[in-house]
């Protein structure tokens, strides 16, 4: 069974703080993805990654995928505190009909 | 667009009662799965099925049971609960395999066994 990694487990901070969250694993991924989860509700996509070295930037929130396709980061500038949640980051084996989510990362930020 | 729905939100059982958890889509998507979340356990992958007619096991299935007679319903059956069980359970969808295309979530259901 592949395992994600996530760190930190709880993240607090200052709105206006920058913060990244990271996502590692000892498998390569043909695909990684980073949902945002708000309390009583489901999980939803942010980005998905597939390449190697890939970047991509949603608003304040920057995502990359590690040249080995084994890692993943998030990192999020001058937070505010609609970007309190749970961050997930989930990996996909190519051909495999299963998704692997890491276990999450608490985000508060204090206004 | 309702998306995924699942019923209840919320249920209490006692240990050795069954239930089933409904989930219904209405984006004809061809792949459904059953994931429970537990306090710093992240999402564990119950049960999932790539189309009707089809299932197969996750990461943890023992104690689920799952059919999938049409495109639309994949309910999950808890044939005798345990204390164990209580977590919140989520529905998602996706058109293709999951690592093509994002899963749909559902908004969980809170299950307590006492």
């Amino acid at each position: 069974t592949q395992l994600l990694e996530q760190s930190p487990q709880f993240l607090s901070i200052q709105e206006g703080e920058n913060l990244t969250v990271y996502c590692n694993s000892s498998s390569v991924f043909s695909s990684l993805q980073w949902y945002r989860q708000e309390p009583g509700e489901g999980p939803v996509l942010l980005v998905t990654v597939v390449t190697g070295g890939e970047v991509k930037k949603l608003k304040r929130l920057t995502f990359q995928f590690g040249d080995a396709r084994k890692d993943s980061s998030l990192h999020i500038t001058a937070a505010q505190p609609g970007d309190t949640g749970l961050y997930l980051c989930a990996g996909g084996e190519g051909g495999s009909e299963k998704l692997v989510f890491g276990k999450g990362t608490k985000l508060t930020v204090n206004p | 667009n309702a998306g995924v729905t699942q019923t209840p939100k919320f249920q209490v059982l006692k240990t050795g009662q069954s239930m089933t958890l409904q989930c219904a889509q209405d984006m004809n998507h061809e792949y459904m799965s059953w994931y429970r979340q537990d306090p710093g356990m992240g999402l564990r992958l119950i049960h999932y099925s790539v189309g009707a007619g089809i299932t197969d096991q996750g990461e943890v299935p023992n104690g689920y049971n799952v059919s999938r007679s049409t495109t639309e319903d994949f309910p999950l059956r808890l044939l005798s609960a345990a204390p164990s069980q209580t977590s919140v359970y989520f529905c998602a969808s996706t058109p293709g395999g999951p690592n093509n295309s994002p899963l749909h979530f559902g908004n969980g259901t809170r299950l307590t066994v006492t």
